[in-house]
């Protein structure tokens, strides 16, 4: 089984500006699959981005990347220039199998 | 496409009765899976089924707790005699194949369980 912490249960981020979530994991396997997922009080799980384990670079989707350290088994998410839609809560993840583990979450707050 | 439907939205059961959740994966996806997400945590995996067949049910409770994938018609979570710890959002996902990475894994918004 793999586990994932997520350390900070409530972040706030001014407007426009940058915020980082932290994660790390643990996992015996070599090959993995890491994710941060966003979930509004609509409840919706929505995917905000993936990395494969075995890729070097650090994926990047518009206003969000990830900062990947395989050596720490660290995966921190960057939200750049921070919108008031990016407020809700986001869950780090990883893959297991068919299976994910989710950290406790974030509850972020983005202040007008 | 519809994405992946779970209803009811919000399921109200007295202790004692049984609860049915439905979810009907996205178009062309065979592999579904239920997760619980209890109130503060993070979604745990419950169970991974295919069509008539459970292929991963560790994270499934021991007692009162079931579900299916037949070959026609939603998959079902069913909670036999319901206590107030079952008091949780349960979230369906589905996915159109098996294997690394999983592509295409697709969540649902979640049925809200409360047992009164």
């Amino acid at each position: 089984a793999q586990t994932v912490t997520q350390s900070q249960p409530e972040m706030s981020v001014q407007e426009a500006e940058t915020v980082t979530l932290s994660c790390t994991y643990d996992t015996s396997e070599s090959d993995y699959y890491l994710f941060w997922y966003k979930q509004p009080p609509s409840r919706q799980m929505i995917l905000v981005i993936r990395q494969e384990a075995y890729k070097q670079q650090n994926a990047t989707e518009n206003r969000f990347s990830v900062n990947f350290q395989k050596a720490a088994k660290s995966f921190s998410l960057k939200i750049s220039d921070s919108q008031l839609g990016d407020a809700a809560m986001y869950f780090c993840a990883s893959l297991d199998g068919n299976q994910f583990y989710f950290g406790t979450g974030t509850s972020l707050t983005v202040i007008p | 496409n519809a994405g992946v439907m779970q209803n009811p939205r919000h399921l109200v059961r007295r202790r004692g009765q049984e609860a049915r959740l439905r979810c009907s994966p996205m178009k062309g996806h065979s592999h579904v899976y239920w997760y619980r997400q209890l109130p503060e945590e993070g979604l745990k995996f419950m169970v991974y089924l295919q069509k008539e067949n459970i292929i991963d049910e560790s994270g499934m409770p021991k007692e009162r707790f079931s579900a299916e994938f037949p070959k026609e018609g939603p998959s079902i979570l069913r909670i036999q005699q319901v206590v107030r710890g079952d008091s949780a959002a349960y979230f369906c996902a589905s996915s159109p194949t098996q294997g690394r990475g999983v592509y295409g894994y697709t969540f649902g918004s979640g049925t809200r369980l409360t047992v009164v």
